[in-house]
């Protein structure tokens, strides 16, 4: 699976929109994009995945350049609740067999008052 | 029914205990996880169980031992862990086995805090 890069820390203000960055610059065709976010002491958590269309559903956006090498997460009226680490992850799928999500650094994004 | 569930949230165990987690998830999933997380760092896959065989061994220590005794049920059994064996461990649990469309998200408990002392 690709290698993926994030900033590691972004600040946000509440009510505005938060856009995370992430660079896969050696993302391969079959590879689609994951993001997922970890609030302090919870579980991963799944936000949106895709693969070279940009995607939307309740909680995000996700624009990938037609280039796939970067992509966008946005989130488009942060809450202090939406503070967490947001981890973008490059996945192959293959039928018949478990893909495991392999884990970067994320970015803390931390959505201030 | 989405959630993957863990148990015990909290656990404190000594060198010399033997324990287990266990991990449990009703969505008909034939894959699932186990992930350790350190303070501050990403998770880290340990095993994958797929179709309740095991199919990747993260090349852990023999002092944690896998166990997946039907699809609905991932247990993780400790035995003479050390205190640097400290740390969250999470559950997951997926589908995207050959299936179309495929649903590709995992789910994740809540973790279990262990800490030996």
């Amino acid at each position: 699976d690709a290698k993926t890069t994030q900033p590691p820390s972004m600040d946000c203000a509440e009510g505005r929109a938060a856009n995370l960055p992430c660079n896969h610059s050696t993302i391969s065709g079959n590879e689609y994009v994951y993001w997922y976010r970890q609030i302090h002491s919870q579980g991963p958590q799944y936000i949106i995945h895709g693969l070279k269309n940009n995607e939307t559903n309740e909680m995000a956006s996700l624009i990938i350049t037609e280039d796939r090498k970067s992509s966008t997460l946005i989130l488009p009226h942060a809450t202090l609740r939406d503070t967490a680490v947001y981890y973008c992850i490059v996945r192959a799928l293959s039928s018949g067999s478990a893909r495991q999500l392999t884990f970067g650094s994320g970015t803390q994004l931390t959505v201030l008052p | 029914d989405t959630e993957v569930t863990q148990t015990p949230k909290h656990l404190v165990m000594g060198m010399t205990n033997k324990k287990s987690l266990k991990c449990e998830q009703h969505m008909g999933h034939r894959a699932m996880y186990w992930y350790k997380q350190k303070a501050k760092k990403p998770p880290e896959l340990m095993f994958v169980y797929s179709y309740e065989k095991l199919s990747i061994n993260e090349s852990v220590p023999s002092r944690f031992s896998p166990e997946c005794p039907n699809s609905s049920l991932l247990n993780l059994h400790l035995h003479a862990l050390q205190p640097e064996d400290s740390a969250l461990y999470l559950c997951a649990s997926s589908q995207g086995l050959g299936t179309v469309p495929v649903n590709t998200e995992a789910f994740f408990g809540q973790g279990t805090r262990l800490t030996v002392v």
